[in-house]
């Protein structure tokens, strides 16, 4: 069964603590892997698409990369309005639906 | 810049009652999607729509369920029946021809 799994499912940084967010998925007939981020009570605003291994994406302190297997959401020096929770969604299938991942809520402290 | 736009933002309906639920996409974008988020779970697929019809449904997309595009901008989800369980925020989303799909702000379902 396709699936989508993000880790970890909440992160806490001080301000200026750069790191990275997981997402790792299983599905047959991959056409992209896409970024998101979602504020409560928000719809998911879109970040990046990563269409092969190898990619890379930058904007602002967020760069996404993306393996066979994975993808990475580094968040170098953080700030307090990157506090969101960032969403992973692989798009695959003959309409291109996207699979969700529960996501992980990153929480940076001033 | 082009969004994807969604009413209400907030609905409070009595449970078997009917809802519908509208979205505007962006325009010139072919295919159409509803998503729903129960409070603290993940983003669910429901449907979507290419061509004037469904393409592809969820499990969670049964009969109580219908999707039509009215006229030339309008995308409805209709909820015939309302449960309990319908209680979520359901996003509408829009995709042209590059890969990524722009979701409304969603409308938040409250069933009572």
């Amino acid at each position: 069964e396709d699936q989508v799994t993000q880790s970890p499912e909440a992160l806490r940084l001080q301000e200026g603590e750069s790191s990275s967010l997981n997402c790792s998925y299983t599905v047959s007939g991959l056409r992209g892997l896409f970024w998101y981020r979602q504020d409560p009570g928000k719809g998911p605003e879109f970040l990046f698409t990563l269409y092969s291994a190898g990619e890379e994406k930058e904007k602002e302190r967020l760069k996404a990369t993306l393996t066979k297997k994975e993808s990475f959401l580094h968040i170098t020096a953080p700030k307090p309005e990157d506090s969101a929770t960032y969403l992973c969604a692989v798009q695959a299938g003959n309409f291109n639906k996207f699979y969700f991942g529960s996501g992980t809520k990153l929480n940076v402290k001033p | 810049e082009p969004e994807v736009t969604q009413t209400p933002s907030h609905q409070v309906t009595q449970m078997g009652q009917e809802v519908i639920l509208r979205c505007v996409p962006i325009s010139n974008h072919l295919y159409f999607y509803w998503y729903r988020q129960i409070l603290g779970q993940k983003v669910e697929f429901l449907v979507s729509f290419y061509n004037n019809e469904i393409s592809e449904k969820s499990e969670i997309f049964d009969d109580q369920f219908s999707v039509e595009r009215p006229d030339g901008s309008n995308f409805t989800l209709k909820i015939r029946s309302t449960k309990l369980e319908d209680s979520a925020m359901y996003f509408c989303a829009s995709r042209g021809a590059p890969a990524e799909a722009f979701f409304g702000q969603g409308t938040r379902l409250t069933v009572v």
